[in-house]
C-alpha cells in the first residue's frame, strides 16, 4: 500500500545510454513532481504535472523528458546519459497544484559510469 | 537563487538532548515547511508554518518563524536515536514550487 512508488530503486548505466524511471502514486492526487538530489543533498525541482498537463519545467537539459500517461503516473526518460546526471531522483505528489504538502517516493539512485 | 540555507550542516547529540536547527531563506513566503529524510529514503513532511504564524508545535517538534529575519528554527525535544536523519526546510517558491534548504544532518547517539 505504498503511497508513492518508484522503479527502479537503483540504476547503474554507461554514459550515452537512455534510461527511464517510473513513478506511481495511489493517493488520488492530481499533481506530481520530479526532483533531483545531488551528492551534496541539494534537492531541486525539475518538472511538475497537474492532471497530465506540464505546469513546471525548470531549466533542465532537454535530454530529460517527462511523460504522464495518466494522473497517477509520471515517468522520466533520460537520453544520452552523462556523468553529471548521477544523482537520486525523487518523485512526489500533492493533492492538487495548490496543495502545500508534498508526498515523496523512496527515490531512484542513478549512477552513470 | 532562492535556495535556503540551514545550519548547522551537521549536528551530533545524545539521546534525551534537544536538537535545534535553523533555516534562512531569501524571498518573502506564504509558508515554510520542514521535512525529514532518513538515510536512503524519501522526504517525509513534518510540519508547516504559515507566514502569519510565529510558532507551531507538533508532538516533540517546535517550529518558529521570524519573517523579518527570513529565518525559521526547528526544535526537536527529548531526541531519540530514531530521530537520526537529515532535516530540510522548504519554502514556497511561487508557482507551487518547493524550494529546499541545504539540510541539517542530525545524529542522535544512544
Amino acid at each position: 500500500d505504498t503511497a508513492v512508488s518508484q522503479t527502479p530503486k537503483y540504476l547503474v548505466t554507461q554514459m550515452g545510454n537512455d534510461k527511464s524511471i517510473k513513478c506511481e502514486q495511489n493517493l488520488g492526487h492530481d499533481t506530481m513532481y520530479w526532483y533531483k538530489q545531488d551528492s551534496k543533498k541539494f534537492l531541486k525541482i525539475m518538472f511538475s504535472y497537474n492532471n497530465k498537463e506540464l505546469i513546471i519545467n525548470e531549466t533542465v537539459p532537454n535530454r530529460f523528458s517527462p511523460k504522464s500517461p495518466d494522473k497517477a503516473h509520471l515517468n522520466l526518460h533520460i537520453n544520452s546519459l552523462e556523468l553529471g546526471d548521477s544523482a537520486v531522483y525523487f518523485c512526489a505528489s500533492s493533492q492538487d497544484r495548490y496543495a502545500e504538502t508534498q508526498y515523496f517516493g523512496p527515490g531512484t539512485r542513478l549512477l552513470v559510469l | 537563487s532562492q535556495q535556503g540555507e540551514e545550519d548547522p550542516q551537521a549536528l551530533s547529540i545524545q539521546e534525551g538532548e534537544n536538537a535545534t536547527m535553523n533555516c534562512s531563506y531569501k524571498t518573502s513566503i506564504n509558508n515554510l515547511q520542514w521535512y525529514r529524510q532518513n538515510s536512503g529514503r524519501g522526504l517525509v513532511h513534518l510540519i508547516l508554518i504559515r507566514s502569519n504564524e510565529r510558532e507551531k508545535h507538533s508532538g516533540r517538534l517546535r517550529v518558529t518563524l521570524d519573517t523579518s529575519k527570513k529565518s525559521s528554527s526547528l526544535l526537536i525535544t527529548a531526541s531519540r536515536a530514531a530521530d537520526t536523519a537529515s532535516y530540510f526546510c522548504a519554502t514556497d517558491g511561487g508557482f507551487q514550487k518547493l524550494v529546499f534548504g541545504t539540510g541539517t544532518r542530525l545524529l542522535v547517539s544512544p
